[in-house]
């Protein structure tokens, strides 16, 4: 069964540094998801993203953030300069479809982001 | 606004025995209800949802949950634990006014005893 792949599987990054999580969603899924999870917290929504552009961001995905996908199979997520409060569980996310009722149902094993 | 409440963060269960997760929700227009699971070291996998339709929904390993309006409540149940069972269980919510967003539960971790 195809899978969203996730790399790296732990990323460890000095505070102030920039990151990039990367993804590669299913091949041919249209809408791509970032997540994240804080140790000990609930799944928090990112940003959605199709057609090359942002659909959706949380208030959560600020200036700090960005997402591209610039090469049509990686999805990727960027950190421009890491506080300690961006240590999480990054899961990346894919569907064929968008809407609420086809959503996300395929997520990637996740990147565990630590800042030092 | 919409949020999910997961009561317990920790359930133990024989193997065996009932399975029973709660999930009550706090939505102002019809909701579209979900579980995920997540293993050790893996990603969310999605064990079923309610959009519309039959309250009574049947998910993947044998685990079903039914929406109950009058409750506000989309408990998640399997009549007989299995090793294999222990994981960290999500309840979502979402809502055609909500665009793509879940707003998830803070999660409950099920253990299953020998």
């Amino acid at each position: 069964e195809p899978e969203v792949t996730q790399t790296p599987s732990h990323q460890v990054t000095q505070m102030g540094q920039e990151v990039i999580l990367r993804c590669v969603p299913i091949s041919n899924h249209l809408y791509f998801y970032w997540y994240r999870q804080i140790l000990g917290q609930k799944v928090e929504f990112l940003v959605s993203f199709y057609n090359n552009e942002i659909s959706e961001k949380s208030e959560i995905f600020d200036d700090q953030f960005s997402v591209e996908r610039p090469d049509g199979s990686n999805f990727t997520l960027k950190i421009r300069s890491t506080k300690l409060e961006d240590s999480a569980m990054y899961f990346c996310a894919s569907s064929e479809y968008g809407g609420i009722i086809n959503q996300p149902q395929h997520f990637g094993d996740g990147t565990r982001l630590s800042i030092l | 606004a919409q949020s999910v409440t997961q009561l317990g963060s920790h359930v133990s269960v024989s193997e065996g025995a009932l399975v029973l997760l709660r999930c009550n929700y706090s939505s102002s227009v019809p909701p579209y209800l979900f579980w995920y699971v997540q293993y050790p070291n893996q990603g969310l996998q999605l064990l079923l949802k309610y959009t519309t339709g039959a309250t009574l929904v049947k998910g993947i390993n044998g685990f079903e949950a039914e929406f109950k309006k009058s409750e506000t409540s989309f408990h998640l149940t399997k009549p007989s634990a299995h090793m294999s069972d222990a994981a960290e269980y999500f309840c979502a919510v979402s809502s055609q006014n909500t665009g793509n967003q879940f707003y998830f539960g803070t999660g409950t971790s099920l253990t299953v005893i020998p």
